[in-house]
């Protein structure tokens, strides 16, 4: 079975901090997601990783960088947390194509 | 217009009925097609994958119609614990995820 680890389930922090959300997978997944869940808008894609040291945008990448440096491991950071920010960061993975996503129990993050 | 759309709900259904809601999608490219359950403050899960010539896993039956771009889901002799909030995901051939917003289903005793 996947299992998808999420480094914290829950996290304050302040505005303007560096922050960095871990994710990491023991499948040997290639692609790797971040993505944020915010009422009533569903998931949204920051960036995903199909590979080492790859990295895409996805469709609200601004504020967020992301790194993998190794394969089982893929890091979102919040350059400088905003208020905006607040939101359940969840991280997924996939081994290759369509397949289903398999999830971390998600952070949920609040920036004060 | 939304790439996929949901109706959120929520639909109050009593326990024992038969429930079904739909999920649209714009693009017609589209390759695959997931129904994933989501508890209160927790992470998606899938349900089930949906196939062209659709698919029923228990109580849980899944269509996909490709000419009127949508996604079904039927769950028959409904239960407390189906509560939860249901979400759409369809994908393109590039590893893009498209998720609904969810559709909310509350279980009445």
């Amino acid at each position: 079975d996947v299992k998808v680890t999420q480094s914290s389930r829950y996290l304050v922090k302040r505005t303007g901090e560096k922050v960095f959300l871990e994710c990491v997978q023991d499948m040997d997944h290639e692609n790797m997601f971040w993505y944020r869940q915010d009422p009533g808008l569903g998931l949204r894609l920051i960036y995903f990783s199909y590979d080492v040291k790859m990295k895409e945008k996805g469709d609200i990448p601004e504020g967020y960088s992301v790194s993998r440096e190794k394969k089982e491991r893929f890091s979102l950071i919040l350059e400088s947390a905003s208020t905006n920010q607040t939101s359940m960061y969840l991280c997924a993975s996939i081994a290759f194509g369509n397949q289903p996503q398999h999830f971390g129990d998600g952070t949920r993050l609040s920036i004060l | 217009r939304k790439e996929v759309e949901q109706d959120p709900g929520p639909f109050n259904v009593p326990e024992g009925a038969t429930v079904a809601f739909n999920c649209t999608y714009s693009n017609s490219a589209s390759q695959s097609f997931f129904w994933y359950r989501q508890d209160c403050r927790k992470e998606p899960k899938l349900l089930m994958s949906v196939y062209s010539s659709g698919n029923e896993d228990g109580r849980f039956t899944a269509q996909l119609n490709r000419a009127s771009q949508y996604i079904s889901l039927l769950i028959r002799d409904s239960k407390l614990s189906d509560s939860a909030t249901y979400l759409c995901v369809v994908g393109d051939s590039n590893y893009q995820l498209i998720w609904g917003a969810g559709t909310k289903l509350i279980i009445k005793p």
